[in-house]
């Protein structure tokens, strides 16, 4: 059983739209990250969230931290083909520095 | 700056033999880290390495052991690969153990 369930695992959508893809769990965490990983190569953090209710933005990417701590939110406006890749949520929680990986959601997005 | 690399990119193996897989990173980096990812499951930490000359167990280090060889290089061992270790496997670093991990391009293995 993972620590961060994630949802959906595959979303495929046409160029222009828009995406969210979530990270759940019902631990509490001190902090949580976000990773794009593209085929064949090693994930790339894109973003760290440590505070409840925070929400980040990084160009057409918003995230979002829970208020309580145990989920957040991927959210991608206007998507692009240059977003396709694994999106992999990961988190440590309070007294534990070691990562805990979601198992990712695979985005597709059709020119 | 290369950042993390790993080598070999690819490998076959049979049932019982053994092998190293090697990880560098040049970013005068304290930590690093052993992952495998297998569909499905997402990332998962085999062993890591909080500074030169400590190493300790993740979620799945049976069949495994490692080396901090230096600050630079941590490797992985296979002592009798199972069909079971079949899977990519990335070596990670971070300045600490708080801090942001950048990860390796990955070593496929296939075990048979």
């Amino acid at each position: 059983t993972q620590l961060l369930e994630q949802s959906p695992q595959f979303l495929s959508i046409q160029e222009g739209e828009n995406l969210t893809v979530y990270c759940n769990s019902s631990s509490v965490f001190s902090s949580l990250q976000w990773y794009r990983q593209e085929p064949g190569e090693g994930p790339v953090l894109l973003v760290t969230v440590v505070t409840g209710g925070e929400v980040k933005k990084l160009k057409r990417l918003t995230f979002q931290f829970g208020d309580a701590r145990k989920d957040s939110s991927l959210h991608i406006t206007a998507a692009q083909p240059g977003d396709t890749g694994l999106y992999l949520c990961a988190g440590t929680v309070f007294n534990d520095y070691k990562l805990s990986f979601g198992a990712g959601t695979t985005v597709t997005v059709r020119a | 700056n290369a950042g993390v690399t790993q080598t070999p990119k690819f490998q076959v193996l049979k049932t019982g033999q053994s092998m190293t897989l090697q990880c560098a990173q040049d970013m005068n980096h304290n930590s690093m880290y052993w992952y495998r990812q297998d569909p499905g499951m997402g990332l998962r930490l085999i062993y890591y390495s909080a500074s030169e000359g400590t190493t300790d167990k993740g979620e799945v280090p049976n069949g495994y052991n490692v080396s901090r060889l230096n600050k630079r290089e941590f490797s992985l061992r296979l002592e009798s690969a199972a069909p079971s270790q079949t899977s990519v496997y990335f070596c990670a670093s971070s300045e600490g153990v708080d801090y942001e991990q950048y990860f390796g391009p990955g070593t496929r293995l296939t075990v048979t």
